[in-house]
């Protein structure tokens, strides 16, 4: 079983769409969760860091982190053709260098 | 803040040459930085990881002798690709951490091998 499950995708939603992206992981040590954003041919963008459980909330995104089940996600609100990009989840414990990704989901919002 | 640049943003070089990645972070000390592949559509692939001063872990399948690691201070890594070939070409990122909460990643470069 892989650290890290992510729905690939691809996923595609209208403008003004709500989007949940999801990923679930199996290693319950892990306390530091992050979304990224990654446009073609660009390097990464850090979206949202939580610590531990519960929401975060910043502008148009929310970060949920459910340690209980194992799940995070990501939601989008009022999505925007420039929110068409992939979306990485990724994880890290609480001790050492070791991080985990998901492999990725494809989003395109379509105007 | 926590501002990773890489340099250069693209290289085409011929086949049996070297070439010289560098990634910085410019506003942060990295205590570990990151090395990844990746390929059009795929997503990424870690080759390695180094921490300042000393040798860098590289992932099973990578040739440590093919491609070179240094880190010689807080913010400054490199990758080098030692006699490069076309199966080389790819996207290369780096990103590195302040410790264990999260990666900030460079914008990638590109590398095509003729």
């Amino acid at each position: 079983q892989k650290e890290v499950e992510q729905d690939p995708g691809p996923l595609s939603v209208p403008e003004g769409a709500i989007v949940s992206l999801n990923c679930t992981y199996s290693n319950s040590a892990f306390q530091y969760f992050m979304w990224y954003r990654q446009y073609s041919r660009k390097g990464p963008e850090l979206l949202m860091y939580t610590y531990s459980s519960g929401n975060k909330e910043d502008g148009r995104f929310t970060a949920q982190v459910d340690k209980s089940s194992k799940y995070i996600s990501l939601f989008i609100r009022d999505s925007q053709p420039s929110d068409s990009a992939t979306y990485l989840c990724a994880m890290s414990g609480p001790t050492g260098n070791q991080f985990y990704f998901g492999t990725g989901t494809s989003l395109t919002v379509i105007p | 803040g926590a501002v990773v640049s890489q340099h250069p943003s693209r290289v085409i070089c011929k086949s049996g040459t070297s070439v010289k990645i560098e990634c910085r972070s410019l506003d942060f000390q990295a205590t570990t930085m990151f090395w990844y592949r990746q390929f059009p559509k795929k997503s990424l692939m870690l080759m390695a990881t180094s921490n300042e001063g000393s040798k860098a872990t590289y992932e099973q399948g990578v040739e440590k002798d093919k491609f070179l690691i240094n880190h010689a201070s807080l913010t400054l890594s490199t990758l080098t690709v030692t006699s490069a070939h076309p199966e080389d070409s790819s996207f290369y990122i780096c990103s590195a951490s302040k410790g264990t909460d999260t990666q900030y990643f460079g914008p990638g470069t590109r590398l095509t091998v003729l």
